[in-house]
């Protein structure tokens, strides 16, 4: 499976609090995603990134950030966390040439609550 | 955009039972991939198919992309078959589009 770790698994943390994830590769893919997953959403793209310092938003990226300043590492923040973001988060990589023929690979995800 | 719709919703089968998941999508895509996601919520990819037949074990898909629709066919299902399955295109850059998925169950 490609190399993708996702961290922390698991967080708790109160209204109002900010909170970074982070997902760091091992593959050298250009391309990084984040996704929530959420009951009777599947999942939705928050917002990806395309190479070093370029990102773009996904369909759901209010209330969130992220950053990318080295290939391996992708991070999302939320700079002040309402309970409507509480949820799982995913990262995914691609090799990412445009319309190349490559999947997308999911790390294991992150449960986040916020209360 | 693009619509993903999966059917059916729910399935429970007994073990050894075959099934068909389907996977219908209203506009043209470029690419198309099958997920499992299992009781503790790791997503594993099933398939890579744009178009046409693949098979993996007791897994196949087809992809009939001019028609906008694919198929998952299970065989001999096993309790590990259990979980979600999620279909995922590919529309415009680089962005998947998830669809609700199918949730299956197993039974010994």
């Amino acid at each position: 499976d490609a190399g993708i770790t996702q961290s922390p698994r698991h967080k708790v943390t109160e209204t109002g609090t900010p909170v970074t994830l982070r997902c760091h590769q091992t593959e050298n893919h250009r391309y990084m995603y984040w996704y929530r997953q959420d009951p009777g959403h599947g999942l939705r793209l928050i917002h990806y990134s395309y190479g070093v310092k370029d990102t773009d938003k996904g369909e759901v990226s209010d209330g969130y950030s992220v950053s990318r300043s080295k290939t391996e590492d992708f991070l999302l923040t939320l700079e002040s966390a309402t309970s409507s973001q509480t949820s799982v988060y995913f990262c995914a990589i691609s090799p990412g040439q445009f319309y190349s023929n490559q999947p997308q690979h999911f790390g294991d995800g992150t449960r986040l609550s916020i209360l | 955009g693009i619509q993903v719709e999966q059917s059916p919703p729910d399935l429970i089968l007994q073990e050894g039972a075959n099934s068909t998941l389907r996977c219908n999508f209203s506009d043209s895509v470029n690419n198309l991939q099958w997920f499992h996601q299992n009781p503790w919520g790791q997503l594993i990819n099933l398939f890579y198919i744009p178009s046409g037949t693949k098979q993996n074990g007791r897994l196949s898909a087809t992809t009939v992309a001019t028609e906008r629709y694919s198929l998952l066919y299970i065989s001999s299902s096993q309790t590990t078959d259990s979980g979600v399955y999620f279909c995922a295109v590919r529309a415009g850059f680089q962005k998947l589009v998830f669809g609700t998925g199918t949730r299956l169950l197993v039974s010994p």
